[in-house]
């Protein structure tokens, strides 16, 4: 079963348009990460959020996290083309040392 | 510059085979991991490692083994492929992941 549930499954917007993903999780976490995927590349790691921080930015993307709701948000501003991409989060739970586990992920497509 | 890197890029094998798919990190982390990636099912961990002669398993393990015998390598063996372990395998090292390029393994 998956940890890590992201909302929506896919997403199409035209670029300079935001984009918002969600996350949500069922088990106490020591951090949730959100990681980037081109088609038939690996995983790129985009941003970690430790379990008592709420908000963290870098550069075009904010994550917020609210550990009452087990729910985690990705925010792209002013999206891009090349942003076309799989988002997928992860989370370290607490009695898990390193592992995370991930979501199904969201397919953002990003139209020029 | 440090890197992962994962081989084969791309199997072909036939079923009931021994398959073993090559991770090798030069970041000397000592935490590493091994995923499959299918549609609908995200990212899946298979095993893992803390360290040399660490080896834990993960949520599908079943039907597939890993060593480590030094920091830099995390083989993953298929001890006998089957039609249901044809996927996208990716290797990750620390905790805040890095990720190889990934191997696509069909077993036919």
């Amino acid at each position: 079963s998956q940890q890590g549930e992201e909302d929506p499954q896919a997403l199409s917007i035209q670029e300079g348009e935001n984009a918002t993903m969600n996350c949500s999780y069922k088990t106490s976490i020591n951090n949730l990460q959100w990681y980037r995927q081109n088609s038939g590349r690996g995983l790129v790691h985009l941003i970690l959020i430790r379990s008592n921080e709420r908000e963290k930015h870098s550069g075009r993307l904010r994550v917020t996290l609210d550990t009452s709701k087990k729910s985690s948000s990705l925010l792209i501003t002013a999206s891009r083309a090349a942003d076309t991409a799989s988002y997928f989060c992860a989370t370290a739970a607490h009695n898990a040392g390193n592992m995370l586990t991930f979501g199904g992920g969201t397919r953002l497509m990003v139209k020029p | 510059d440090a890197e992962i890197t994962q081989s084969p890029r791309h199997k072909i094998t036939e079923t009931g085979r021994q398959v073993t798919l090559a991770c090798h990190q030069t970041w000397n982390h000592n935490n590493m991991f091994w995923y499959r990636q299918d549609l609908g099912h995200g990212l899946r961990l298979i095993h893992y490692s803390y360290g040399v002669h660490d080896t834990n398993k993960g949520e599908v393990s079943d039907g597939y083994s890993v060593s480590r015998s030094n920091t830099e390598d995390l083989p993953l063996t298929l001890e006998s492929a089957a039609s249901s372990q044809t996927s996208v395998y990716f290797c990750a090292s620390s905790d805040k992941q890095y990720f190889g390029p990934g191997t696509r393994l069909t077993v036919t």
